[in-house]
């Protein structure tokens, strides 16, 4: 079955530290994108990327940087300078990221601090 | 600005009872519009999208909507909601030409049993 992948489940940070969420999709999706989760804030865009080697920042890009070298792998690194990590994040496709087809989702990777 | 408003945070329903979950946008121009699903731990499912035509859209899990253009809304409805409906339920927006998707904040649902 086509999917996004999301790994790991369960990802814990020592402080100044950068880690590494990855993320794979075998949907054929051009488009990738990286949400930011938390409680009672519904979700919120992190970076996009419509196309191999070309990602955007989205409203909260701050400590976080990502790579596309792929067009099935979309990884996000959550940076030392990103204060505050601890959220649930979120990856998702579509087909192209201007034709408002419905965006596809991974089932996400809770990050904490330890 | 471009908003998306999802009045009720949390709703509680018994089961086979009927439900209604709102959404409210702001958005200057055409919307498309969606509702997902997400479990707990778990990423979003689409429940159904409009995109145009028929203002009543159904999507999967007995679910349907209704785009009403004049009150801005796209409001959530179930018939009959089952124990396995305990989630939280998520209206997006978005419009053409544009890659960008404004998510609610959600509404959880608890069924009772």
């Amino acid at each position: 079955d086509g999917g996004i992948t999301q790994s790991p489940k369960y990802l814990f940070r020592k402080e100044g530290q950068n880690v590494t969420l990855s993320c794979e999709q075998n949907l054929n999706h051009d488009a990738m994108y990286w949400y930011r989760q938390d409680p009672g804030q519904g979700l919120r865009l992190i970076y996009y990327s419509q196309i191999v080697n070309d990602f955007q920042k989205g409203d909260i890009a701050e400590g976080y940087s990502v790579s596309r070298e792929k067009k099935e792998s979309f990884p996000l690194t959550v940076t030392s300078a990103q204060k505050n990590p601890t959220a649930f994040y979120l990856c998702a496709s579509n087909g192209d990221s201007y034709s408002n087809q419905p965006q596809h989702f991974g089932d996400g990777t809770r990050l904490s601090i330890l | 600005a471009q908003s998306v408003t999802q009045p009720d945070i949390h709703i509680t329903v018994s089961e086979g009872a009927s439900l209604e979950l709102r959404c409210n946008y702001s958005y200057g121009a055409t919307p498309y519009l969606f509702w997902y699903v997400q479990s707990p731990g778990q990423g979003l499912q689409l429940l159904l999208k409009y995109f145009s035509g028929d203002t009543l859209v159904q999507g999967i899990k007995g679910f349907e909507a209704e785009f009403k253009r004049s009150q801005s809304s796209f409001n959530l409805r179930k018939p009959s909601v089952h124990w396995s409906d305990a989630a939280e339920y998520f209206c997006a927006v978005s419009t053409s030409g544009t890659y960008k998707y404004i998510f609610g904040t959600g509404t959880r649902l608890k069924v009772l049993a």
